[in-house]
């Protein structure tokens, strides 16, 4: 399953909404889908994943959205600490793959 | 949650193997809870799913790479490990090592091991 994320990057300024996308392939339960955030120098950090459950410590800031072959993921309010790449990954079949990132950059 | 760290050779001649181990701790690998999987991403690139391993010693492979990839475990060191043979400079990535629980995603990740082909 190829995943496609738009856009590439994004620019926004802190106290802004974040709106990001990703488009499955084929279609892709939700509940095997997940976000996950990345900074220089630093693994990826899951985010949330499934119908909405954030990972341990992540701000209800992030939210999830989307079914089929469309998800989003929206970021409320962007804090200075937002600003990174993000990723999404679909973990629903015995081959996983992720997209190939948005930045969003001040 | 299990904490990864990864293992091995920062550099490897072009055509020989490419040999990682990432050691987990926390819990033990043959546990049937989680499954192990390893993941590259070339600089300022996206991240690849190479494949994953259980605790049984079953694995899965990317399609791109399953000519050349060879995962196993060995539980009594608690670890698991990435063999790649066949390397060229395409090869040349940061490589992490990462778990996920039963239906679950990869919540867990190793820091990183950046590995250089070189000619």
């Amino acid at each position: 399953i190829v995943l496609t994320q738009s856009p590439g990057t994004l620019s926004l300024s802190p106290g802004e909404r974040a709106t990001l996308s990703c488009r499955a392939s084929r279609n892709v339960s939700s509940t095997y889908f997940a976000w996950y955030q990345q900074k220089p120098g630093q693994a990826p950090r899951l985010l949330i994943y499934g119908a909405s459950n954030r990972a341990i410590g992540v701000s209800d800031r992030f939210g999830v959205s989307g079914s089929g072959s469309d998800f989003t993921l929206t970021i409320s309010g962007l804090e200075p600490e937002d600003f990174a790449v993000y990723y999404c990954h679909q973990f629903g079949n015995s081959l996983r793959t992720f997209g190939q990132g948005t930045k969003i950059e001040i | 949650q299990v904490q990864l760290q990864e293992s091995g050779p920062g550099l490897v001649k072009a055509s020989q193997t490419l040999s990682l181990t990432c050691t987990v701790s926390g819990d033990s690998i043959r546990t049937g809870k989680y499954y192990w999987s390893w993941i590259r991403q070339p600089a300022g690139k996206e991240l690849e799913w190479i494949g994953r391993i259980f605790g049984s010693g079953s694995a899965n492979y990317n399609p791109s790479l399953r000519s050349r990839v060879t995962m196993s475990i060995d539980t009594s060191k608690n670890q698991f490990s990435l063999n790649l043979n066949s390397v060229t400079a395409a090869d040349t990535a940061m490589y992490f090592c990462a778990s996920g629980g039963w239906d679950l995603p990869l919540g867990s990740w190793g820091q990183g091991i950046l590995v250089t082909v070189s000619s």
